[in-house]
């Protein structure tokens, strides 16, 4: 059981836009930055968004991020099939014990 | 460039001992928080803890405190993940990654991961 919630799987069609969310609660998504991650099977994770909505050099402008209470949430707009991977979001959660918490993961299908 | 490189694929047995190593490049070793994170077998990420090699300072998430050890020898910049008894339950792979800041979930560096296998 994950801390933070995220629907199992998301789909869309190549150009489309998608969207993943991510719910916590006031001591980790409230209170601290959410952080994207994306995930090929077989690679490393690599971060995609950082501080709720900043993108790192190199990532496309298709991917945003927005947080707004205990929510957050990645966009991908433009659908492409090498978008098809496994996304995560993670933040500190500053409850009593102070920890990385992430979501479940998305798995997301390019159909 | 910065690089976090792993240690290869084990296969252990239930009970033995196993430490894993995350060798970084291309920055000052001392000065960034080193973090394991596990993915169990179909399974989404985990983070396990935290170290600084500066100091050693380390923390636990709670579901590992006891369970592993971390530990770093900044002479050669590389940082490790060590069990004294494995489980089947310890099978998954192993990132090491490198956090921007302490208390954040900002990892902006990973290693290409370490299958760890546990099977009688």
């Amino acid at each position: 059981q994950s801390v933070l919630t995220q629907p199992p799987s998301a789909s869309g069609t190549p150009g489309e836009t998608v969207t993943i969310s991510c719910s916590g609660s006031s001591s980790n998504v409230g209170f601290n930055y959410v952080y994207w991650y994306q995930h090929l099977p077989g690679t490393a994770p690599k971060l995609l968004i950082y501080r709720n909505n900043q993108r790192p050099s190199g990532v496309p402008d298709r991917f945003s991020g927005s947080n707004s209470g205990t929510s957050a949430s990645l966009a991908i707009n433009g659908l492409r099939s090498e978008d098809e991977a496994d996304y995560y979001c993670g933040t500190w959660d500053d409850s009593l014990n102070d920890r990385v918490v992430f979501g479940g993961g998305t798995k997301l299908t390019v159909l | 460039e910065i690089q976090l490189v792993q240690s290869g694929a084990e296969v252990k047995k239930p009970g033995e001992s196993l430490t894993i190593a995350c060798q970084a490049s291309g920055y000052t070793f001392t000065s960034y928080w080193i973090g394991w994170v596990r993915q169990m077998p179909g399974k989404g990420l985990e983070w396990m803890g935290i170290i600084y090699p500066g100091d050693s300072d380390t923390r636990y998430s709670p579901s590992f405190q006891g369970q592993v050890t971390i530990s770093a020898d900044k002479s050669i910049s590389t940082a490790y993940l060590q069990w004294t008894s494995l489980k089947a339950s310890d099978s998954g792979i192993y990132y090491c990654a490198r956090h921007v800041l302490r208390n954040s979930a900002w990892l902006e560096y990973w290693g290409q991961g370490t299958l760890v296998t546990v099977s009688s």
